[in-house]
C-alpha cells in the first residue's frame, strides 16, 4: 500500500539559512500533520492542515511556516535556521478531519551546522 | 498538552519472552494509539483503541483500553529480534493535538 513520502531525507544547512521540505500524503488523505523530533525524544506536533486549510498548530516557530496545496502535498519552510533546528521531521496524514489515526513517513532528517 | 506517563522507559527482551508496556494519564481520552519507532524511521501506527476496555490484537501484539479511560497497556508475546524499537502510546489533547508518551526502548538482551 501506498505510504506518506516525504523529501528530502536527508538535509544539511547553515545557520541563517532556509529549508523547505515536502511530503506527500497517502492518495485520498486530505490531512496532513506535521512532527518535530529532537534526539531521544517523542515527536512533537507542530501544525496541520485539512482540505487546505491550516486546522491546528502547535508548537511551531514564527521562522517556520507550511502549506497545503490542491494536490494536498503539503511543504515546511524553515527560515533562519537555528542549531536547535536540527532535528527529524515527520508528516503525517490521514483521512478526514478529526481521523485519529495518523499515518507518518520516513521523516527528514535536518543537520544545522 | 496533556502529559501521558510510558513506562518502563527501557526494557531488555529475551527471544520468546512476553513483554508489557504502559501509559497511564491523571486526563480522560477518547482514544488510545500504539506506534513502533525503528532508528531514523517514521512511527509505524501498530494498534488503535477507541472504547474503554476494548481489546484489541495485531498478531503477536494485543493493547487493552483501560476502563478508567486513564491508561493502556501493550503486550507483545513471544518475542522476536524484530520487536526491538522505541514503542510510544500516543492520544490527543483536549484541542485535538496528537501528543505523545517518552516511549520505552526494547532492546534484546544478549
Amino acid at each position: 500500500a501506498a505510504g506518506v513520502i516525504q523529501s528530502p531525507r536527508h538535509l544539511i544547512k547553515e545557520k541563517r539559512e532556509t529549508a523547505t521540505l515536502k511530503c506527500y500524503p497517502i492518495p485520498r488523505h486530505d490531512t496532513v500533520y506535521w512532527y518535530q523530533q529532537g534526539p531521544g525524544q517523542d515527536p512533537q506536533f507542530l501544525i496541520s492542515f485539512y482540505e487546505k486549510m491550516q486546522s491546528d498548530k502547535g508548537s511551531i516557530p514564527d521562522r517556520f511556516s507550511a502549506q497545503q496545496f490542491s494536490d494536498y502535498h503539503s511543504e515546511l519552510n524553515m527560515s533562519s535556521l537555528e542549531l536547535g533546528d536540527s532535528a527529524l521531521y515527520f508528516c503525517a496524514s490521514s483521512s478526514g478531519q478529526g481521523a485519529y489515526e495518523q499515518y507518518f513517513g520516513p521523516g527528514t532528517r535536518l543537520t544545522v551546522t | 498538552g496533556q502529559q501521558l506517563n510510558q513506562s518502563p522507559q527501557s526494557m531488555f527482551i529475551q527471544e520468546g519472552e512476553d513483554v508489557s508496556m504502559n501509559c497511564t494519564s491523571s486526563s480522560i481520552f477518547n482514544t488510545w494509539l500504539w506506534y513502533k519507532q525503528d532508528p531514523g524511521e517514521g512511527p509505524v501506527l501498530l494498534i488503535a483503541l477507541y472504547k474503554a476496555g476494548e481489546l484489541t490484537s495485531n498478531g503477536r501484539l494485543t493493547a487493552q483500553f483501560g476502563i478508567t479511560r486513564k491508561d493502556s497497556f501493550l503486550n507483545i508475546s513471544a518475542s522476536i529480534p524484530s520487536d526491538v524499537g522505541i514503542y510510544f502510546c500516543a492520544s490527543f489533547s483536549n484541542d485535538y493535538k496528537l501528543s505523545f508518551g517518552a516511549g520505552t526502548t526494547v532492546t534484546v538482551r544478549a
